[in-house]
């Protein structure tokens, strides 16, 4: 099992530009939940999708961020356009439900000049 | 100006003795639980996890101790090692679909 696969590993955009984090859950994982870690304000969950559905987008900081899950096996998490503040390290998770804990992927770390 | 950021609580443990560290969590209908290790540079991964109808758990050199009366999780590492040495944080889910929270984290440093 490769676990959750996050790309890129590491984004460096200018402000203003379109960013899209990628995330590949693991197979059978039916819960995918993107997450935001800064030193200002540690872990914040952004939105979460059950079976591909957005259940919980109240994370979300404000309309310039947007994702989706097309399928089971694929989300994005799209900034645009993208600001110096949104610079974070952006970390995927999976679960296979509820009671069961979340598989984290190695995060993108996003700096935006 | 001087950046301020998330003041994580630290503890510091010499080499072959235990560590504790603490979570308080806020919600009595809080069911399930879990402790994280997040090294740098990587995301967080599972430890231990505990159900609410129990008080205690072990795995490999570490155990989880839940205690509901004061809202009180507890991660003991026993025979402590540099490699154990990571911000660990303590989750909660409440129940409600697959959410759960996270605390703000405890760094462990480990001395020689």
């Amino acid at each position: 099992d490769a676990g959750v696969i996050q790309s890129p590993r590491h984004e460096v955009t200018e402000m203003g530009q379109e960013v899209t984090l990628r995330c590949k859950p693991i197979s059978g994982h039916n819960s995918l939940f993107w997450y935001r870690q800064t030193m200002m304000r540690g872990l914040e969950l952004l939105i979460y999708f059950n079976n591909n559905v957005p259940i919980d987008d109240s994370g979300m900081p404000e309309d310039r961020f947007s994702a989706k899950m097309p399928n089971a096996s694929f989300s994005t998490l799209k900034i645009q356009p993208s600001e110096p503040r949104d610079s974070a390290v952006y970390f995927c998770a999976t679960s296979r439900g509820q009671d069961y804990g979340y598989t984290f992927g190695s995060g993108t770390r996003l700096t935006v000049v | 100006g001087e950046s301020v950021g998330l003041h994580l609580p630290t503890l510091s443990v010499q080499e072959g003795d235990n560590s504790i560290i603490n979570c308080a969590y806020s919600n009595s209908a809080s069911d399930y639980f879990i402790w994280y290790k997040q090294e740098s540079g990587k995301g967080p991964q599972f430890i231990i996890d505990i159900r609410s109808n129990m008080d205690k758990r072990q795995g490999q050199r570490v155990t989880v101790l839940l205690n509901k009366t004061v809202k009180h999780l507890s991660l003991q590492i026993a025979a402590t090692q540099p490699g154990d040495s990571a911000v660990y944080f303590c989750a909660e889910n409440t129940g409600t679909a697959s959410k759960l929270t996270f605390g703000t984290g405890t760094r462990l440093q480990v001395t020689l």
